[in-house]
């Protein structure tokens, strides 16, 4: 059965760095999303992406993030100057069509800002 | 604006028992609603979810959730608890036809005793 996965399931870096998270979403999909969890909090909805451009970001997506989709099959979310608070479970998801409106989600990356 | 609430941070059971896992939601146009479940160490998989047709949604795993307007909810339930069910628990929304993002609740951890 097709599923998204996601690497490195743990990321550790230092504040300010740079670090990309990849997904490779189910192949026949054109609908991407991110997602975070920051520890003990509730999901929250960080972007989507179709068509080779953003669709809709929430706040949390400032100038710090971007999204892309470099190939036919990767779609990897880059956060350019880590800070402490970015330290949370980020969740890559992907979609048929938006009728369906189902997110097929991959197992995350727990990224660890020191 | 659209939100979920869950109420039970945790919920424990006996085998056997009924799951009730509760939801409400608050959004100004009629929602999709969905119920996620996410396994130790695995992504989110969806339960099921509704979409404006039938108000009792089946869905996987013997679990079924019934969307009712007059009470803005859409109570997850199961007849009989499997040990296999110990999960965490999500309610999601969102509002048809504007956007693809999914919002979730604050999850429902599920314990089941033997």
């Amino acid at each position: 059965e097709p599923e998204v996965t996601q690497t490195p399931s743990h990321q550790v870096t230092q504040m300010g760095q740079e670090v990309i998270l990849r997904c490779v979403p189910i192949s026949n999909h054109l609908y991407f999303y991110w997602y975070r969890q920051i520890l003990g909090q509730k999901v929250e909805f960080l972007v989507s992406f179709y068509n080779n451009e953003i669709s809709e970001k929430s706040e949390i997506f400032d100038d710090q993030f971007s999204v892309e989709r470099p190939d036919g099959s990767n779609f990897t979310l880059k956060i350019r100057s880590t800070k402490l608070e970015d330290s949370a479970m980020y969740f890559c998801a992907s979609g048929r069509d938006s009728g369906n409106y189902e997110q097929f989600f991959g197992p995350g990356t727990r990224l660890t800002v020191l | 604006a659209q939100s979920v609430t869950q109420l039970g941070s945790h919920v424990s059971v006996s085998e056997g028992a009924l799951v009730l896992l509760r939801c409400n939601y608050s959004s100004s146009v009629p929602p999709y609603l969905f119920w996620y479940v996410q396994y130790p160490n695995q992504g989110l998989q969806l339960l099921l979810k509704y979409t404006s047709a039938a108000t009792l949604v089946k869905g996987i795993n013997g679990f079924e959730a019934e969307f009712k307007k007059s009470e803005t909810s859409f109570h997850l339930t199961k007849p009989s608890a499997h040990m296999s069910d110990a999960a965490e628990y999500f309610c999601a929304v969102t509002p048809s036809g504007a956007t693809n993002k999914l919002i979730f609740g604050t999850g429902t951890l599920l314990a089941v005793q033997p």
